[in-house]
């Protein structure tokens, strides 16, 4: 079965500075996708980033990056120019390829990020 | 345009009893889920719809029913409540159940079961 492990509970940067929160996840498959969503206050999830397995460059989304390892299953996510917005409950996912019966998103736990003025 | 509506927004029962809590989409999606967060945990999830007329198993599906009433609604049920059941509960849709079909999320429902 997949697992996806965010072993960072909590994390918090000073605006404008850049921060990782990693991510790491096992798997057998070769093939997958891999996502960030952010969870602000509101409880909204919001899709920031996502990465196909078989693309070896990394995602960007303006100044939302990934570290994407595939060999070391790792899938870290950089904010950089940190702002009082991004703070937020940030989630790690993982799907596997295939709809219908074999649709499954495999969640994190969770990295709450704060982000001090 | 609404998105994904969700409710009620808060709910209180007692062990036994049951409740529907309702979902609509109104972005002519084809695919809708239901989901529950638990403390320190991420999202679950519990049943599915890839498309109107279909519905098939989650994660954590025991305790619960769901119907795709049409297009725009998912229902999820649940006939006797348990404690176990006290979570916040997430709505989603997407286009289809392709990678790049961005899941829209409800503003959730928390529930609290005596």
């Amino acid at each position: 079965a997949q697992t996806v492990t965010q072993s960072q509970p909590e994390m918090s940067v000073q605006e404008a500075e850049t921060v990782t929160l990693s991510c790491t996840y096992d798997t057998s498959e070769s093939d997958y996708y891999l996502f960030w969503y952010k969870q602000p206050p509101s409880r909204q999830m919001i899709l920031v980033i996502r990465q196909e397995a078989y693309k070896q460059q990394n995602a960007t989304e303006n100044r939302f990056s990934v570290n994407f390892q595939k060999a070391a299953k790792s899938f870290s996510l950089k904010i950089s120019d940190s702002q009082l917005g991004d703070a937020a409950m940030y989630f790690c996912a993982y799907r596997r390829l295939g709809g219908g019966s074999n649709y499954k998103l495999t969640f994190g736990k969770g990295t709450l990020l704060t982000v001090n003025p | 345009n609404a998105g994904v509506t969700q409710t009620p927004k808060f709910q209180v029962l007692k062990t036994g009893q049951s409740m529907t809590l309702q979902c609509a989409q109104d972005m002519n999606h084809n695919s809708m889920y239901w989901y529950r967060q638990d403390p320190g945990m991420g999202l679950r999830l519990i049943y599915y719809s890839a498309s109107e007329g279909t519905t098939d198993k989650g994660e954590v599906p025991n305790g619960y029913n769901v119907s795709r009433l049409n297009k725009r609604e998912f229902s999820l049920r649940l006939e006797s409540a348990a404690p176990s059941q006290t979570s916040v509960y997430f709505c989603a849709s997407s286009e289809g159940l392709a990678y790049t079909d961005t899941q829209y999320f409800g503003p959730g429902t928390r529930l609290t079961v005596l």
